[in-house]
Order: C-alpha cells, then sequence, then structure tokens
C-alpha cells in the first residue's frame, strides 16, 4: 500500500496566519491527492481533489500544489472556522489511503 | 439534499459479525462509486472498502480482506458491509462516503454521520 506522511502533525496558529501542511507519499502518485478538513463529531469535508483543485463551494483561502511525492494544502488568512484537522488521501492505487492528519491549534 | 445514512453500528462482542448499511438519497446511486471509511476513537481516517458502480469490482484494505465484505443493492440504494470475526481493534466510527461517477473511484465529496461500532466483552 501507498503510505501517506503529514507533517506536522499538530499546528498552532492565530487567525489571519498563513498556514502550510505537507504530505509525502510513498510512491509516485502523480496528481491523485485530495485534501479533507474535519471538525470533531462530524464527517470530513472534501476541499481540494487532483492537487490543486478546489472543490465547490471551498473558500479560496484554501489552496493545494504539489504532484508526484509532494504536496502542500495551503490556508491563506486563517479563519475562526479553520480550525480543524485536515486529512491527504491518495487514490492513485486500487487501495486509497489517508495520512495521519494535522490539527490546526489556536495560538 | 443529497443524503447518505449508516445504520447497523452497535456493542458486539469480539469474534462476532455485524452488518452496516447505507441508504442513499436524492442522488443516482447506481452511478456511483461508494465506499466505507472508518476512524478509531481519537485516530485519524482509515479506508476501509470500495465497490464500483455495479458491484463488479470491490477493492479492501489488506488487513481487512476476508473478514470483510462489501456489497451494494442498487435497487434499494444502499451500500452494506459485513464485518465478520470483529476484533476490538475495528471499534470505530464507520462512514459511508460517495466517490466518483467515472470508471475509476476518485474523492469522497458526501459523507454519511457515521455509525458507531464498538468491540468488546
Amino acid at each position: 500500500d501507498i503510505q501517506m506522511t503529514q507533517s506536522p502533525s499538530t499546528l498552532s496558529a492565530s487567525v489571519g496566519d498563513r498556514v502550510t501542511i505537507s504530505c509525502r507519499a510513498s510512491q509516485s502518485i502523480s496528481w491523485w491527492l485530495a485534501w479533507y478538513q474535519q471538525k470533531p463529531g462530524k464527517a470530513p469535508k472534501l476541499l481540494i481533489y487532483k492537487a490543486s483543485t478546489l472543490e465547490s463551494g471551498v473558500p479560496s483561502r484554501f489552496s493545494g500544489s504539489g504532484s508526484g511525492t509532494e504536496f502542500t494544502l495551503t490556508i491563506s488568512g486563517l479563519q475562526p472556522d479553520d480550525f480543524a484537522t485536515y486529512y491527504c488521501q491518495q487514490y492513485n492505487s486500487y487501495s486509497r489511503t489517508f495520512g495521519q492528519g494535522t490539527k490546526v491549534e489556536i495560538k | 439534499e443529497v443524503q447518505l445514512v449508516e445504520s447497523g453500528g452497535g456493542l458486539v462482542q469480539p469474534g462476532g459479525s455485524l452488518r452496516l448499511s447505507c441508504t442513499a438519497s436524492e442522488f443516482t446511486f447506481s452511478s456511483y462509486w461508494m465506499s466505507w471509511v472508518r476512524q478509531a476513537p481519537g485516530k485519524g481516517l482509515e479506508w476501509v472498502a470500495n465497490i464500483k458502480q455495479d458491484g463488479s469490482e470491490k477493492y479492501y484494505v489488506d488487513s481487512m480482506k476476508g473478514r470483510f465484505t462489501v456489497s451494494r443493492d442498487n435497487a434499494k440504494n444502499s451500500l452494506y458491509l459485513q464485518m465478520n470475526s470483529l476484533r476490538a481493534e475495528d471499534t470505530a466510527v464507520y462512514y459511508c462516503a460517495r466517490g466518483d461517477s467515472s470508471a475509476w473511484d476518485g474523492t469522497y465529496d458526501i459523507w454519511g454521520q457515521g455509525t458507531m461500532v464498538t468491540v468488546s466483552s
């Protein structure tokens, strides 16, 4: 199975900050990467697919980049509603895998 | 409203079985790949299995192959997960999620609210 490794595991930030989360795949997955946001007690929400395509309705302060094995989720101007856990997910192989998650906390 | 609703979770003893269901509404269920994703308490997301639109292809995470079986009934707009030989480490919230409408399963844009499975004696 393809392993997905996110960093950092936890990130402390303030409202208005620019935040970057990294996701690394154990082998090339081309652009087949998605990002999800999850809040406590809720189902995940799709933010970005195909590494950099914003899902409909997702604010433009979210952006994704990368290809191959290295990917990044950036939040430009963190808002109170953005404090949550973020997961990357590869869908290049038959067996999908998620990263372990990055919790964005209030500083 | 496009919606997925899971049911069938509960408390089961180690070694036991449970069948989860997921009912879809307000979209053409038979046009989409469907998946199960689970989340152990306080842990991250773990992909479990998916099934193609017509049920002709099914894929599982290695650790659950042989114990879990995914199926669907398009006439009933329903997805299922049969879980056998359950272990304590299978304790989790199980989500169903809508995948892609193409020949290759993609990302998950619609999720259910989840159903809790607890494996304990």
